[in-house]
């Protein structure tokens, strides 16, 4: 089985400020890996995603993330927060179309003005 | 406009009684799923359907279980209902079941067992 590992629960920043989210996985196979955004409130919201290829991938809102097999992991960078930005974001893995996604249990961001 | 629509926002049930959490999605996708996300745990992945048939199901429990009857629904009825099923659940669908297929989340239902 997979495991994902979100070393951080909470994170505080200043506006303006640069932020990276870590997010470890256990898998020896082809993986999908994707970070999503919760608002307070509401449901989830796709980020980025990974599958092959480059293993820098940008998303919306000025994210990125980049992929390591070596480090079985997949940290998301911003370089400029903004206070709309907080939130709390899940990385998340997929390693068979027939399951689900497993996620880890998040990083609250908090992004002061 | 949602493009996932989940109904009811929050709920009320008393142990023992049975709910139905229902989830519509206007997307046309092919492929919809079942979340729960509890207090201090990850959010966890219950059941997978595609072109209206079950794929997976994580859930141990058969209190659990998902209806879909059209193509863009997929209710989940929980019967015998107990404080520990309180939960925020959300629906989700992708364009199809496959690994790299990109995930819309609902708002999700609030669920308070009491």
């Amino acid at each position: 089985t997979q495991t994902v590992s979100q070393s951080d629960a909470h994170v505080t920043v200043f506006e303006g400020d640069s932020v990276e989210l870590r997010c470890n996985y256990s898998y020896g196979g082809s993986i999908y890996l994707s970070w999503y955004i919760q608002h307070h409130g509401h449901g989830l919201q796709f980020l980025l995603k990974y599958y092959s290829g480059n293993p820098v991938v940008q998303g919306v809102n000025g994210f990125e993330a980049e992929f390591s097999k070596s480090d079985s992991s997949f940290h998301l960078r911003k370089a400029s927060v903004h206070w709309s930005d907080s939130a709390v974001y899940f990385c998340a893995v997929r390693v068979n179309y027939a399951q689900g996604l497993t996620f880890g249990l998040g990083t609250r961001v908090s992004v002061f003005p | 406009d949602p493009k996932i629509i989940q109904k009811p926002k929050y709920l009320v049930a008393v142990t023992g009684s049975e709910k139905i959490l229902i989830c519509e999605q206007y997307l046309g996708h092919n492929a919809m799923y079942w979340y729960r996300q509890s207090a201090k745990k990850p959010l966890e992945f219950m059941f997978s359907y595609s072109y209206q048939k079950l794929m997976d199901n994580q859930t141990a429990s058969s209190r659990f279980q998902p209806q879909s009857s059209k193509k863009n629904h997929l209710d989940l009825q929980i019967t015998a209902l107990k404080p520990d099923d309180s939960a925020t659940y959300f629906c989700a669908s992708s364009p199809h079941p496959g690994a790299n297929s990109d995930y819309t989340f609902g708002s999700g239902t609030r669920l308070l067992v009491i």
